[in-house]
């Protein structure tokens, strides 16, 4: 079983939907997780960075943590076109390590 | 605000050829820095990390090789490109999560 498991999609969408993208993951000792995104061409951005457990909301984009199904999602509300991009899901042991185990990335289109 | 600079955006290189990746830092002084590799399908992987100048670690063993001349110098080599060396190369730094560059996607012919 891989560390990180993310379902590469693709994954289309109609502007205005409600997004729920995934990743899935073994090591019970992740802390840190982190959501990227990765336009074409270009490298991945931070998006989402969470401790634990837990709901974070920034704007359009909600991470959730949940520690106990070792399964993390991004929510993007109201997607737009530009939202069109791949997702990278990304996490660590300590706040600190800088050993990320990423996801494979999940492609997202979102179509006017 | 720290940023990352990395050229060239695109290379086509033939089998055997060497290689030099570059990428510079402004922003930062004494970052860690690292080089990845994104193949089609494969994710992201890490090659390797720097603390410090000439301070290198390779995390997997391959064709290439990595040096860091100046503190916010980290460069990619290879003497001789194979084919399985082609993907998209991209540095890194990390202070709460990683900020990369634009990337180099290199294609090896």
């Amino acid at each position: 079983q891989k560390e990180v498991e993310q379902d590469p999609g693709p994954l289309s969408v109609p502007e205005g939907a409600i997004v729920s993208l995934n990743c899935t993951y073994s090591n019970s000792a992740f802390q840190y997780f982190m959501w990227y995104r990765q336009y074409s061409r270009k490298g991945p951005e931070l998006l989402m960075y969470t401790y634990s457990s837990g709901n974070k909301e920034d704007g359009r984009f909600t991470a959730q943590v949940d520690k106990s199904s070792k399964y993390i999602s991004l929510f993007i509300r109201d997607s737009q076109p530009s939202d069109s991009a791949t997702y990278l899901c990304a996490m660590n042991l300590q706040g600190g390590s800088e050993k990320l185990v990423f996801g494979k990335g999940t492609k997202l289109t979102v179509n006017p | 605000s720290q940023t990352i600079h990395q050229w060239p955006a695109t290379l086509v290189q033939p089998v055997g050829s060497p290689l030099s990746l570059e990428c510079t830092v402004e922003g930062t002084s004494n970052p860690n820095l690292y080089w990845y590799r994104q193949a089609a399908g494969r994710g992201l992987q890490l090659l390797f990390y720097s603390v410090g100048i000439g301070q290198i670690s390779s995390e997997v063993p391959q064709n290439l090789s990595a040096s860091r001349p100046q503190d916010r110098q980290f460069i990619l080599s290879s003497k001789k490109l194979l084919l399985s060396d082609s993907g998209f190369y991209l540095c890194a730094l990390y202070r709460y999560g990683y900020t990369f560059g634009s990337g180099t996607r290199l294609t090896v012919v």
